[in-house]
């Protein structure tokens, strides 16, 4: 069974960062791309960012390009999202999910809480 | 970028009744398009792929159709269960856009 885990979310201070992290199992995941996506309270679904299999190409929104950094480490099976000068605008459930990248999103992890507030 | 434009944005209904949810692309998408169903608290769930293939496990009441930029999600006799907000992805990108959502709840 395809199980994604993630972690690191938190309340931080405007301007700070988080590393958020999506353990992953089930699944050869070196051989799938791994995507993140977030959800403002009470607002819809947006795709933040993807990364492929080997880690060599990377994919943004506009909303979060200069700002986040996707990464993955395939020995740990584990996915990686840096972010960082956060907003209050970045308040959101982020989630981890398979593949979303020119392919659709599936499973999800259960998200972590992600708050951005002084 | 490509936009997603679901409507409506709102629906009641009753059990039993057929529902069916547009989601529009601002270019075409061949067929690259994806249904999710979300229920509050949880994780989106993949209902349909590919415009009209039936995840496994997704009950034989959904059915999705259309190609191009136009794209229907259909329930063809409403559940308790069905209940949850819904919405359309194309993955025709990189960058997979959703549409904003429609909120099916009881009438």
């Amino acid at each position: 069974e395809v199980q994604l885990l993630e972690s690191g979310g938190g309340l931080v201070q405007p301007g700070g960062s988080l590393r958020l992290s999506c353990a992953a199992s089930g699944f050869t995941f070196s051989s799938y791309a791994m995507s993140w996506v977030r959800q403002a309270p009470g607002k819809g679904l947006e795709w933040v960012s993807a990364i492929s299999g080997s880690g060599g190409s990377t994919y943004y929104a506009d909303s979060v390009k200069g700002r986040f950094t996707i990464s993955r480490d395939n020995s740990k099976s584990t996915l990686y999202l840096q972010v960082d000068s956060l907003r209050a605008e970045d308040t959101a459930v982020y989630y981890c999910t398979k593949d979303c990248s020119r392919s659709n999103c599936d499973p999800w992890g259960q998200g972590t809480l992600v708050i951005v507030s002084s | 970028d490509i936009q997603m434009t679901q409507s409506p944005s709102t629906l009641s209904a009753s059990v039993g009744d057929r529902v069916t949810i547009t989601c529009r692309a601002s270019q075409s998408i061949s067929t690259w398009l994806a249904w999710y169903q979300q229920k509050p608290g949880k994780a989106p769930k993949l209902l349909i792929y590919k415009a009209s293939s039936l995840e496994s496990g997704v009950p034989s009441r959904f059915s999705g159709s259309g190609s191009g930029t136009e794209f229907t999600l259909t329930i063809s006799s409403l559940q308790a269960d069905d209940f949850a907000t819904y919405y359309c992805q194309e993955y025709n990108s990189y960058s997979g856009t959703f549409g904003q959502g429609t909120k099916v709840e009881i009438k």
